[in-house]
């Protein structure tokens, strides 16, 4: 059983390059979403997702987008990647109905901008 | 920004020793989550709690819901190395109930 996968686990990018950090959950999830962890703070949630087709955002969505074409996948997209955007990035999934709230967490991804 | 507080932000205890953190909300909240994040590691489900008041134990950890539904605390008894890590409680907010993280607490647990 999988669960939540992120890949790549660590990626390092020149400031103004681009990139998609993956999510993928096996467990028929409604509700995805992305976190960015940075040294000593707590999770800030970027942007969600209640369900394929239906994206909104978190408490820090500039410079990230997102997309929900199906219901496994919720990858984040940086368009023009800027040194602020360095942190560890997290990607979790749970059922979307009430006394469901269990989120489960993929294993993180490490990005460095240079 | 952040709407849920967390204190301390940083607790270093002696093995053995009691700890705990507490979490307040400005407003009232339907249910209340907490998370452990062992260091370079991923959030962690340990708990939820849903009523006014309730308490609820797992071993040496007791976690507690206030009257009003605006705190909760997590106290553990007799720490252990194992222990170390940071603890968050998260809220849900709005229709969709997006899950907003706590500030987190830091405990460190020296043998």
């Amino acid at each position: 059983n999988a669960g939540v996968t992120q890949t790549p686990k660590f990626q390092v990018l020149k400031t103004g390059q681009s990139m998609t950090l993956q999510c993928a959950q096996d467990m028929n999830h409604e509700y995805m979403s992305w976190y960015r962890q940075d040294p000593g703070m707590g999770l800030r949630l970027i942007h969600y997702s209640v369900g394929a087709g239906i994206t909104d955002q978190g408490e820090v969505p500039n410079g990230y987008n997102v997309s929900r074409s199906t219901t496994e996948d919720f990858p984040l997209r940086l368009l023009s990647a800027a040194p602020s955007q360095t942190s560890v990035y997290f990607c979790a999934s749970r059922y979307q109905g009430a006394g469901k709230n269990i989120q489960y967490f993929g294993a993180g991804t490490r990005l460095s901008v240079l | 920004g952040q709407q849920v507080m967390q204190i301390p932000q940083y607790q270093h205890v002696q093995e053995g020793e009691d700890f705990t953190t507490y979490c307040n909300s400005s407003t009232t909240l339907s249910n209340i989550q907490w998370y452990k994040q062992r260091p370079g590691g991923h959030p962690v489900f340990l708990i939820q709690l849903v009523k006014s008041g309730e308490v609820k134990k797992q071993k040496r950890l007791t976690f507690q819901f206030g009257e009003a539904k605006k705190n909760s605390s997590l106290h553990i008894t007799a720490t252990q190395t194992t222990d170390v890590g940071t603890y968050f409680c998260v809220i849900g907010r709005g229709a969709t109930n997006k899950l907003i993280f706590g500030t987190g607490t830091l405990l460190a647990v020296q043998p």
